[in-house]
């Protein structure tokens, strides 16, 4: 019964380097959501998507940052030209396509950035 | 604007004894109330859930009570063993439309042996 799976666990990058986040869904989950938790915050809303859709992208940085979710494959997060301040982990989400009470977390990406 | 508070960022309990945490939300057009258990380096783990019709939820060990007119949610645990040792978020959902959850900045519970 394998659960949301994102790799890599850890990532570390020099600034202005890019970053790829993978997230893999919950078997028969069609709905991945991207959080971000910077160090003693809570986790921040940034973007859904459904296959090939992005659905809700208002808590994206309007700069540098993008989602895609394609028809076949992992979803994406890709951060361009990475800066200090993107350190942080970051949760990969997913739900089924019926309901949407429920999401349920993948083990994260730790991103540092030097 | 934080519309999903956690005012206490840590609570100490005795084995055994109850555990009780707390959220305020100042929006009221949340539909839905989640509670999350996280470890360290790991994810959010569901734990229970309430819809906004509802004023309580029960499952096994852990109770959510939801009192709209507070705008108030909280979660017992009881009885509180140390395996419970983690951070608990509180999460809601608009009824926008959108299924983004808006999580509270969590409270580490530790459960003392």
């Amino acid at each position: 019964n394998a659960g949301v799976m994102q790799n890599p666990r850890h990532l570390v990058r020099r600034r202005g380097q890019e970053a790829r986040l993978r997230c893999s869904p919950m078997k028969g989950h069609s709905h991945v959501y991207w959080y971000r938790q910077l160090p003693e915050e809570g986790l921040k809303f940034m973007v859904y998507l459904q296959k090939e859709n992005i659905i809700d992208e208002s808590g994206m940085p309007k700069e540098r940052f993008s989602a895609e979710f394609p028809k076949e494959g992992p979803s994406i997060l890709r951060i361009q030209q990475v800066v200090r301040g993107d350190s942080a982990a970051y949760f990969c989400a997913s739900s089924p396509p019926r309901g949407v009470e429920t999401q349920y977390f993948g083990p994260g990406t730790r991103l540092l950035v030097l | 604007d934080q519309q999903v508070k956690q005012n206490s960022p840590s609570l100490s309990v005795q084995e055994g004894r109850i555990s009780i945490l707390n959220c305020d939300y100042t929006n009221s057009m949340f539909d839905y109330f989640l509670w999350y258990k996280k470890y360290p380096a790991e994810g959010p783990t569901f734990l229970i859930s309430i819809s906004s019709i509802k004023d309580k939820n029960e499952d096994g060990r852990f109770t959510v009570f939801l009192n709209k007119s507070a705008k108030h949610l909280s979660l017992h645990i009881v009885p509180s063993q140390p395996g419970d040792s983690a951070v608990y978020f509180c999460a809601a959902r608009p009824t926008s439309g959108t299924y983004k959850y808006i999580f509270g900045t969590g409270t580490r519970l530790k459960v003392l042996a």
